[in-house]
């Protein structure tokens, strides 16, 4: 069935390092790749997506970068700063009629300033 | 406020119990989903609608689930007979077409 794995589960880094965070997905029919940040209490809330059309997806100091051959994405967040500190989701989402997204199971990302 | 809004925010029930949640999406998006969220883990896909119609259920979605969304604007999500099994974060999403889904803040339930 559709299944996308998240790593690393928890992630700490120092304020101004660089953090990545990776997925990979089953479904070679997915073609649409969001990125969700939920702090403790809020609802997810969308920082970056990028659609299957596309390699590399840069918005300020986010980026993403999809292989699709390898099934596999990923989230670069550079300059870290303590209000990045977020449980983190991956999603995948394929062509068909709902666009149901299937999520990761998060990363807990630590910024220590 | 013109994002998704969900109503109640929480909710306590005890085993056996009905409960509905309601959910109201961004007025002009025609896709609605629906999520449940436990601890530590992403949303896991429940339904969804385009328009009035409910187009796919999930496995997870038992005979004790139901959702309507009766004139393509609002939506609710009954549970029937709830279990402990049922507390979770029960969050509602619109979006409009296959753009992106914005998420209400969350139904969250606690079955005793």
């Amino acid at each position: 069935g559709e299944n996308v794995e998240q790593h690393p589960s928890t992630l700490s880094v120092q304020e101004g390092d660089s953090a990545v965070i990776k997925c990979t997905y089953s479904d070679s029919a997915s073609n649409y790749f969001p990125w969700y940040k939920q702090e403790l209490g809020k609802r997810p809330q969308l920082i970056i997506d990028i659609r299957s059309n596309v390699g590399e997806k840069k918005d300020q100091r986010i980026a993403v970068t999809l292989n699709k051959t390898a099934k596999h994405f990923s989230l670069h967040i550079t300059e870290t700063q303590p209000e990045d500190s977020a449980v983190y989701f991956c999603a995948a989402s394929a062509m068909d009629s709902s666009y149901k997204l299937i999520f990761g199971s998060g990363t807990r990302l630590l910024v220590r300033p | 406020d013109t994002g998704v809004s969900q109503d109640p925010r929480h909710k306590i029930t005890k085993r056996g119990q009905n409960v509905t949640f309601r959910c109201d999406p961004i007025s002009e998006h025609n896709r609605l989903y629906w999520y449940r969220q436990t601890l530590g883990q992403g949303p896991e896909f429940l339904t969804y609608f385009q328009n009035e119609a409910q187009l796919e259920k999930s496995r997870l979605l038992s005979d004790r689930f139901s959702a309507e969304r009766p004139k393509g604007s609002f939506s609710t999500l009954e549970i029937q007979r709830t279990e402990q099994g049922d507390s979770a974060m029960y969050l509602c999403a619109s979006s409009f077409s296959h753009n992106e889904q914005f998420f209400g803040p969350g139904t969250r339930l606690t079955v005793l």
